[in-house]
C-alpha cells in the first residue's frame, strides 16, 4: 500500500527567507511520481512541481525546487525568497505507475509567510 | 482557458436526501476524479474515471456512485446522504498520459448534511 506522510502541520517564516517542507513516502514499486500541490485560502488547488522516481536531478520550477532523497524515500519542497502570497497549505502526493492515475495525498503543511 | 467547474458551490441537504454534484472541464481530458477533503485528512480519492462509462473505485467509494456519459462531464451522486458525508468535494481532471498527468482541480463544493 502507498502512503505519504507530512509531519509538519504548520510552519511560519519571514518574507524573503527560504523554507523547506518535508514529505516522506512509502511504496514497494520502483516506478513512481511525486507531486506538490498548493491550496490557497480561497480553496483553490494548483499543481506546483513534479519529480519522477527515475530522474536523479532535482526538479526546479521558478522559486520552487525539490530535494529528492530516494534512499530515504523523501521529497522535500523548497521555496526560496518566500512571498506573502506563498501562504497556503502545501500537499505532497504520489502516483505509482502500476496503480493507474490514482494520487495518494499527504495531510498537508500550512505555511504562513509573515511580512 | 483551461478550467474545471463545479456546481453547486454550496449545498445543504437533510440526511436521507439524494445529492448530485456536477463537474465539467473544457480541456478534453480523458481522466477525471472526485475527492473529498476533511480537516486533517488531506484529499481522499472517491472515484476515478478513465473516460466515458469507464469508472473505478478510489479509496473511499462507499456511499457514493458516479456517472460519466460525456467526456467533459463527471457527476458524483450520494443516494440517501449521511451526516458523515459533510465535507468539501473536489473534482479534478488530467490527461491520460504518463508524463502529462498534472491534475487540474475545480473550486470545490461545500456540502453540509444535516
Amino acid at each position: 500500500a502507498q502512503k505519504v506522510t507530512q509531519t509538519q502541520t504548520s510552519i511560519s517564516v519571514m518574507e524573503k527567507t527560504t523554507v523547506t517542507m518535508d514529505c516522506v513516502y512509502e511504496t514497494q514499486d520502483s516506478s513512481y511520481f511525486l507531486f506538490w500541490y498548493k491550496q490557497t485560502a480561497s480553496g483553490e488547488i494548483v499543481f506546483l512541481i513534479r519529480q519522477d522516481s527515475y530522474k536523479k536531478e532535482n526538479a526546479t520550477v521558478g522559486h520552487y525546487s525539490l530535494n529528492f532523497q530516494k534512499p530515504k524515500s523523501s521529497i522535500g519542497l523548497i521555496i526560496t525568497a518566500t512571498q506573502i502570497e506563498d501562504s497556503a497549505v502545501y500537499f505532497c502526493a504520489m502516483r505509482v505507475s502500476n496503480m493507474g492515475y490514482k494520487l495518494t495525498f499527504g495531510t498537508g503543511t500550512s505555511l504562513l509567510v509573515d511580512p | 482557458d483551461m478550467k474545471v467547474t463545479q456546481m453547486p458551490r454550496y449545498l445543504i441537504k437533510r440526511m436521507g436526501e439524494n445529492v448530485l454534484l456536477e463537474c465539467g472541464q473544457d480541456m478534453s481530458h480523458e481522466t477525471m476524479y472526485w475527492y473529498r477533503q476533511d480537516p486533517g485528512l488531506g484529499l481522499q480519492l472517491i472515484y476515478i474515471s478513465y473516460d466515458v462509462d469507464s469508472n473505478s473505485e478510489g479509496d473511499i467509494p462507499k456511499g457514493y456512485r458516479v456517472s460519466r456519459k460525456k467526456r467533459e462531464h463527471f457527476s458524483l451522486i450520494l443516494d440517501s446522504a449521511k451526516t458523515n458525508q459533510t465535507s468539501v468535494y473536489f473534482c479534478a481532471s488530467s490527461l491520460f498520459s504518463e508524463h502529462q498527468d498534472t491534475q487540474y482541480f475545480g473550486p470545490g463544493t461545500r456540502l453540509l448534511v444535516l
